[in-house]
Formats: C-alpha cells, sequence, structure tokens
C-alpha cells in the first residue's frame, strides 16, 4: 500500500528554467495538497486541489506558479522562470476525504536554484 | 487560524517517557488537535487527533485538558528514531490548510 510518491526527490535548476515537481496521492486518496518549507522555516500550505478542481490556493504566490491535478495521472506543481529564493524542500500530501482525520505527506521534492 | 504555542526544544533519555506540551487558548469549539511530527529529510508523519476525549493509537497518547485549552502528546517509551520536530496543529471541516509554527525539536539521549 504505497504512500504519497513524489519525484524527484532532488531537482537542480538554473535560474530562469522551470521545475516540475510531481505527486501520486494515495490510492483512492482524492484531495491533494502542496507545501512548501524553506530552510530551517516551518511548512507552509500553498494550494489544495481535488480532481480537476483548485479548491484553495490562497498560498500560491500569483506569479510563476501554477497547480493541477487532473482526472488521470499524478499532480503537478509547476514553476516557470526559476529564482534562487525558490529553493526550498516541496511536499505534497492527500487525504481520502477532509483533512480533518488526517494527511498522508510524501518525502519531498529538494528543488536547488543555481 | 487559531494560533499554537510548543516549547523550542526538549531532551528526554531514551526508554522512558515523553511529554510535549501545546497551549491552544483560543481554540474553537469545531477545532480538531492534531500531531504530525517530521524527522530529518522527511515530510510531515501524522501521528495523532482529537476533539475532546483522549486518544490513543500505537504510536502516541494524546490528552486534552478539560477546557480544550491545551493537550500534551505522551510517547511512553521514547526510542532514538523518536527524534524528530514535533508539531501540534488545530484543523477544521472547511479549512483544509494545516497551519504549521515552529513545533518541539525532540533530542533523545542514548
Amino acid at each position: 500500500n504505497a504512500g504519497v510518491m513524489q519525484n524527484p526527490r532532488h531537482l537542480v535548476r538554473r535560474r530562469g528554467q522551470e521545475a516540475r515537481l510531481r505527486c501520486s496521492p494515495v490510492k483512492g486518496h482524492s484531495h491533494v495538497y502542496w507545501y512548501r518549507q524553506l530552510p530551517e522555516e516551518g511548512l507552509k500550505f500553498m494550494v489544495y486541489l481535488q480532481k480537476e478542481n483548485i479548491i484553495d490556493e490562497s498560498g500560491m504566490p500569483k506569479e510563476r506558479f501554477s497547480a493541477e491535478f487532473p482526472k488521470e495521472g499524478p499532480s503537478i506543481l509547476r514553476i516557470q522562470q526559476v529564482v534562487r529564493g525558490d529553493s526550498a524542500a516541496y511536499f505534497c500530501a492527500s487525504s481520502p476525504i477532509s483533512g480533518t482525520y488526517g494527511y498522508t505527506f510524501g518525502s519531498g521534492t529538494r528543488l536547488t536554484v543555481v | 487560524d487559531a494560533k499554537t504555542t510548543q516549547p523550542n526544544s526538549m531532551e528526554s533519555n531514551e526508554e522512558e517517557p515523553v511529554h510535549l506540551p501545546c497551549n491552544h487558548s483560543t481554540i474553537s469549539g469545531t477545532d480538531y488537535i492534531h500531531w504530525y511530527r517530521q524527522l530529518p529529510s522527511q515530510g510531515p508523519e501524522y501521528v495523532i487527533h482529537g476533539l475532546t476525549s483522549n486518544v490513543n493509537n500505537r504510536m502516541a497518547s494524546l490528552a486534552i485538558a478539560e477546557d480544550r485549552k491545551s493537550s500534551t502528546l505522551i510517547l511512553h517509551r521514547a526510542t532514538l528514531r523518536d527524534a524528530a520536530v514535533y508539531y501540534c496543529i488545530l484543523s477544521n471541516f472547511g479549512n483544509e490548510k494545516l497551519t504549521f509554527g515552529t513545533g518541539t525539536r525532540l533530542t533523545i539521549i542514548p
């Protein structure tokens, strides 16, 4: 019974390139959440998605960042024209219905912008 | 979002119980109390959650004060693998995002 799978585990991008982070939720989970953790800080909520719908994107930067959770396939967090300040660990979590009953987190993608 | 307050760090000896406190004086009647922990270089891991009554699972126990303004996560017998940052978080239906504070960094002394 696989947990939340995130790939890649580590991603290095040059400034100005695009970063694509993938998240496959626990089988049967239809709710996906993305969080970002800057070095030595707590996790910050970015976006909450259900299949084909963005439910809450209040934590997403207004520019360069987008997220999707298509009917088929993993959820994707896309960062265009990356800058050094985007370097962080990005975690995905999933839940079957409401997260009030607990979320399952992935191991994260560590993005380094050089 | 209702706020939680935790000590920055705690130490405990291996194989002894650990009591991790959390204050949440502005908790609302519909807020659930969640605990997650984050091991080094890992994503957060769900530990336990509760609403009003004390809760037990295979990982830990959660003791909730009668007025719900505080709670305590209890690890009954700490091991080195319990060394992590422990987060106490309030969450309720209709507000799906978790607000992580700085948590308590637990060090286990062999």
